[in-house]
């Protein structure tokens, strides 16, 4: 079962900020956040992880609680091109599989 | 970089046939692959982990001698769905990982068995 809690679904505004939760509270201390999304019929792509610390990037910004039971995933200016479903993600840890367990993750719809 | 190749992208197949689907890191070397499937409006699931030399390891209800994977190279690894079935058809999405970092995923290959 996927260790990760998403809203279904959220809507958004085009050219606005998008700002998408997600709840991990059972991650282990050496446990990375990881988001990808995927545009329909396409592969998942990676988006930004994170340990700890707060993460930019040129796609998006990974913030993360103190206590790292939550994050938040922003996409500063969402596009059209930006719908997809967003999937947070807790991977790694002391087994470090690799294997990434996919929720139902958020379905962002951008809006012009 | 980081890209993951999948051929082919569609396949059409008669029930009862097999069909291979292959996946390839292009920019950097993989000992580790995923493969994933994903049915209409579900999430992606994970089937097994592709090991560069050595065994694949299966999901819970996979069946390893129906999904069959090889991993020759570290760059290549392959999926064949044997005999084939209406209930196999389904997007199939191979991941790689370059070392233990981030995985990169491939495009998918959808697969339509009549």
């Amino acid at each position: 079962d996927a260790k990760t809690t998403q809203p279904p679904s959220m809507d958004c505004a085009e050219g606005r900020a998008a700002n998408l939760p997600c709840n991990h509270s059972t991650i282990s201390g050496n446990e990375y956040v990881y988001w990808y999304r995927q545009i329909h019929s396409q592969g998942p792509q990676y988006i930004i992880h994170g340990l700890k610390n707060n993460e930019t990037n040129e796609m998006a910004s990974l913030i993360i609680t103190e206590d790292r039971k939550s994050s938040t995933l922003i996409l500063p200016h969402a596009t059209l091109r930006d719908t997809a479903v967003y999937y947070c993600i807790v991977s790694g840890g002391s087994s470090n599989t690799g294997k990434l367990i996919f929720g139902q993750g958020t379905t962002l719809q951008v809006k012009p | 970089g980081a890209v993951v190749s999948q051929h082919p992208s569609r396949v059409i197949c008669k029930s009862g046939t097999s069909v291979k689907i292959e996946c390839r890191s292009l920019d950097f070397q993989a000992t580790t692959m995923f493969w994933y499937r994903q049915f209409p409006k579900k999430s992606l699931m994970l089937m097994a982990t592709s090991n560069e030399g050595s065994k694949a390891t299966y999901e819970q209800g996979v069946e390893k001698d129906k999904f069959l994977i090889n991993h020759a190279s570290l760059t290549l690894s392959t999926l064949t769905v044997t005999s084939a079935h209406p209930e196999d058809s389904s997007f199939y999405i191979c991941s790689a990982r370059p070392g233990q970092e981030t995985q990169y995923f491939g495009p998918g290959t959808r697969l339509l068995v009549l």
